[in-house]
């Protein structure tokens, strides 16, 4: 059974960083792209960030370019985001998806991020 | 304002059939498959449609999906009260090089 388990999610001050991690299991995880999809509150999804199966390429949302680094580790069968420079606007439940994140059939629950002062 | 183009709100009563647009443009829609979802409150969003009008194992044949030119469409037929939810279109866009979504559909079952 697939499974991504998102976790570093919290409450941070604006223009601080926070690292979210997602543990796979149950599938191929080097055979996958991976993403992230956010969706602040009470709004719709947004698509963030993915990462191609080996790291050699990631796409971004223009919101986070420059701010947000989506990398992974495939001995370890995680994804990672590290958001730094964050904002009010940052503020949303992250979801790590299997796949491009536009059309992924496995979703983890999510993690919160807070930011406020 | 989303790159993908959805009505904020749709209704019909209980067994009856629902349709729900996603309009983009060649740089997405038109030259890319589309994906619908389904959430609930709280929860992660659900896959209910994948290149265009394909249903992943266990989604009932009550959802379709459609695709021409720029635009998309997800039908619900015989609609039921647990149907109510927002749903979701997606896809890739080549321009941004970018995922990208609509701004999400509230379906509510009268």
């Amino acid at each position: 059974e697939v499974q991504l388990v998102e976790s570093g999610g919290g409450l941070v001050q604006p223009g601080g960083s926070l690292r979210l991690s997602c543990a796979a299991s149950g599938f191929t995880f080097s055979s996958s792209w991976m993403s992230w999809v956010r969706q602040a509150p009470g709004k719709g999804l947004e698509w963030v960030a993915n990462i191609k199966q080996d790291g050699s390429e990631q796409y971004y949302v223009d919101s986070v370019k420059g701010r947000f680094t989506i990398s992974r580790d495939n001995a370890k069968n995680s994804v990672y985001l590290q958001m730094n420079s964050l904002r009010a606007e940052d503020t949303a439940v992250y979801f790590c998806a299997k796949g491009g994140g536009y059309g992924s059939a496995k979703w983890g629950q999510g993690t919160l991020v807070t930011v406020s002062s | 304002q989303s790159v993908l183009t959805q009505p904020p709100s749709v209704s019909a009563a209980p067994g009856q059939r629902v349709t729900i647009s996603c309009s983009g443009s060649s740089s997405n829609i038109g030259n890319n498959y589309v994906s619908w979802y389904q959430q609930l409150p709280g929860t992660a969003p659900k896959l209910l449609i994948y290149e265009n009008n394909k249903r992943p194992s266990g989604i009932p044949d009550r959802f379709s999906g459609s695709k021409s030119g720029t635009s998309a469409t997800l039908g619900i037929t015989g609609l039921q009260t647990g149907d109510e939810a927002d749903y979701y279109c997606g896809t890739w866009d080549n321009s941004l090089s970018a995922g990208v979504f609509g701004g999400g559909t509230k379906l509510t079952v009268l």
